[in-house]
């Protein structure tokens, strides 16, 4: 299994310009979500999907839209990219949770945007 | 911010020595994780303890956890140079079936061989 992969692993974008940032898991996971990673502030969560054709916002969503077709992918769009959308943008998935209980989540290596 | 917090931020030990790392969050939960980092990777999953445990192992690895205080610790014992990274605590608090986390911002570890 490759896991979670992201493309690119790296971009510039200047101020204003659009992208779609893509996720993709072979686990047959259930659960996806995006996350952001700034200096000092640890990661915080985007937008989640519990499945496919479910999707909702988490801690930061503004600036970004996502969608989930299938179980496999789910991209994160930035509509009209900012310098405040300078980041690490991780991606995580993990399995349907069963009786209550949480699972670990597994990462994907991460995409570095630069907004100038 | 719904963060939780670890201290120390930095700690740099010798190989061999242990390190302690601790969390501390706001809210109830229903499990917290910890995750180590490796320099411009992604997160690697470590070990999670659910709300009704107080202690769990994993190889070198002790959790405690401490919900009346709102605290957990992390501890490596005979650290190895390997384990330089940054280490993060993750909470579960979510009432519904999602499996969102809440991470702190992280504690950086330098093991000097």
């Amino acid at each position: 299994n490759a896991g979670v992969t992201q493309t690119p692993k790296f971009q510039v974008l200047k101020t204003g310009q659009s992208m779609t940032l893509q996720c993709a898991q072979d686990m047959n996971h259930e659960y996806m979500s995006w996350y952001r990673q700034d200096p000092g502030m640890g990661l915080r969560l985007i937008h989640y999907s519990v499945g496919a054709g479910i999707t909702d916002q988490g801690e930061v969503p503004n600036g970004y839209n996502v969608s989930r077709s299938t179980t496999e992918d789910f991209p994160l769009r930035l509509l009209s990219a900012a310098p405040s959308q300078t980041s690490v943008y991780f991606c995580a998935s993990s399995p349907r949770t069963s009786g209550g209980a949480r699972n670990e989540q597994f990462f994907g290596p991460g995409t570095r945007l630069t907004v100038l | 911010s719904q963060q939780g917090e670890e201290d120390p931020q930095a700690l740099s030990i010798q190989e061999g020595e242990n390190a302690t790392m601790n969390c501390s969050y706001k809210t109830s939960i229903n499990n917290l994780q910890w995750y180590r980092q490796n320099s411009g990777r992604g997160l690697v999953h470590l070990i999670l303890i659910r709300s009704n445990e107080r202690e769990k192992h994993s190889g070198r690895l002790r959790v405690t956890l401490d919900t009346s205080k709102k605290s957990s610790s992390l501890l490596i014992t005979a650290s190895r140079a390997a384990d330089t990274a940054s280490y993060f605590c993750a909470t579960d608090r979510s009432q519904t079936g999602a499996n969102n986390l809440f991470f702190g911002t992280g504690t950086r570890l330098t093991v000097i061989p």
